[in-house]
């Protein structure tokens, strides 16, 4: 039982690179969520999805862009590389509303 | 607006005492509260939730929590601490308006001493 698979784990960008971060999940869940987590500053929702082909932003959007063509994967796209978005990329899901939701184990991105 | 506040940074608590890490939420409506637990290099765990029901809620590893209305506090407990419990630790509460939206609290880590 995979539940939330994150890659890759670890990722140095140069400035205005981009790339994408894939998160899959094995447990069917409609709701897909994805966090960042800076020292000291607990975790901050990006972009969720409450099934494929929707998705919403949250709280610190600016620089991501996500899709939600299936069920399984939410993948998150950095366009244009910035320090600020130097940081540890969660994503998680959830089965229905009230219910916890599950974490992957990150992805450490720098860029430098 | 709803938030969540961990006013300590870190806790530190002997090997075999209580330990208790402070949670205070504010939202709109009733609240759903969560903790949960991350270990190094690694993503969160879920602990325990109140929903509704008894404002004392037992979780994983012999962990509680106390929900206090008056208070809008939801604190985690443990009767006896072990130094494997040494961890970051967040509360969250459900975002009103669905989604299932968590807002986090900082984080408070934990450092059990043996």
């Amino acid at each position: 039982n995979a539940g939330v698979t994150q890659t890759p784990k670890f990722r140095i960008l140069k400035i205005g690179q981009s790339m994408t971060l894939q998160c899959t999940q094995d447990m069917n869940h409609n709701y897909m969520y994805w966090y960042r987590q800076d020292p000291g500053m607990g975790l901050k929702l990006i972009y969720y999805s409450v099934g494929a082909g929707i998705t919403d932003k949250g709280e610190v959007p600016n620089g991501y862009n996500v899709s939600r063509s299936t069920t399984e994967d939410f993948p998150l796209r950095l366009e244009l590389a910035a320090p600020s978005q130097t940081s540890v990329y969660f994503c998680a899901s959830s089965r229905a509303l009230g219910q916890p939701q599950h974490f992957g184990d990150g992805t450490r991105l720098s860029i430098l | 607006a709803q938030s969540v506040a961990q006013p300590e940074d870190q806790v530190n608590v002997a090997e075999g005492n209580p330990l208790t890490v402070k949670c205070t939420y504010s939202v709109s409506g009733n609240p759903y509260l969560f903790w949960y637990v991350q270990y190094p290099n690694r993503g969160l765990q879920f602990l325990l939730k109140y929903i509704t029901g008894d404002n004392l809620v037992k979780g994983s590893y012999g962990f509680e929590a106390e929900f206090n209305k008056s208070q809008t506090s939801f604190h985690l407990k443990k009767p006896s601490a072990l130094v494997s419990d040494s961890a970051l630790y967040f509360c969250a509460v459900r975002e009103a308006g669905g989604y299932n939206k968590l807002i986090f609290g900082a984080g408070t880590r934990l450092a059990v001493h043996p």
